[in-house]
């Protein structure tokens, strides 16, 4: 069965300090690995698409980077505009997306 | 939102009680699908369409019924509502069953 793991559950930073959100996964062959930004109230917003180890991706202050059992998403010099959730999601060939319980983070200021 | 709107935004309704919720996107994205969010949970699919009149269930499917008469638009239907039914609803599309995207969400409660 395949079963996506995010760490930590929540997570406080201040303005500027960085630090990194874990995805653990159990796929058997990975198709993607996915990455969104969920506000409260709205829907998840699509962040990145990973496809293979080794594989690294940014946007602005984010960069998501995979391994064979995991991704990261890295968050450099973050503003408090970046709190919100990320959810990580994996999809293996012939099978739908399956989500992870999220990280909330917030920055403040 | 990537041309994806949901009805009713928010709802509440009694248990026993039909309802249905409509998801339309001005993509002509091929795939659609329904899911729920729920504290302590991932989304978590509840059904999913590849086409007009074609359509499979997901994970959470019991208690829901859906339907896509046409490309722009998926019905999600709770033919008796129950309190276990109280979520937040999302659709989202994807025009090759890869990359999704989301809709703004409906939340229904279930008294």
């Amino acid at each position: 069965e395949d079963q996506v793991t995010q760490s930590p559950e929540a997570l406080r930073l201040q303005e500027g300090e960085s630090s990194s959100l874990n995805c653990s996964y159990t796929v058997s062959g990975l198709r993607g690995l996915f990455w969104y930004r969920q506000d409260p109230g709205k829907g998840p917003e699509f962040l990145f698409t990973l496809y293979s180890a080794g594989e690294e991706k940014e946007k602005e202050r984010l960069k998501a980077t995979l391994t064979k059992k995991e991704s990261f998403l890295h968050i450099t010099a973050p503003k408090p505009e970046d709190s919100a959730t990320y959810l990580c999601a994996v999809q293996a060939k012939n099978e739908k997306l399956v989500f992870g319980k999220g990280t909330k983070l917030t920055v403040n200021p | 939102d990537a041309g994806i709107t949901q009805s009713p935004r928010h709802k509440v309704t009694e248990t026993g009680t039909p309802v249905t919720l409509r998801c339309h996107q001005t993509e002509n994205h091929r795939y659609m699908y329904w899911y729920r969010q729920d504290p302590g949970h991932g989304l978590r699919l509840i059904h999913y369409s590849y086409g007009v009149k074609d359509t499979d269930k997901g994970e959470v499917s019991d208690g829901y019924s859906v339907s896509r008469s046409k490309t722009e638009d998926f019905l999600l239907t709770l033919e008796s509502a129950t309190s276990s039914q109280t979520s937040v609803y999302f659709c989202a599309i994807s025009e090759y069953d890869y990359e999704q995207y989301f809709g703004p969400g409906t939340r229904l409660t279930v008294t």
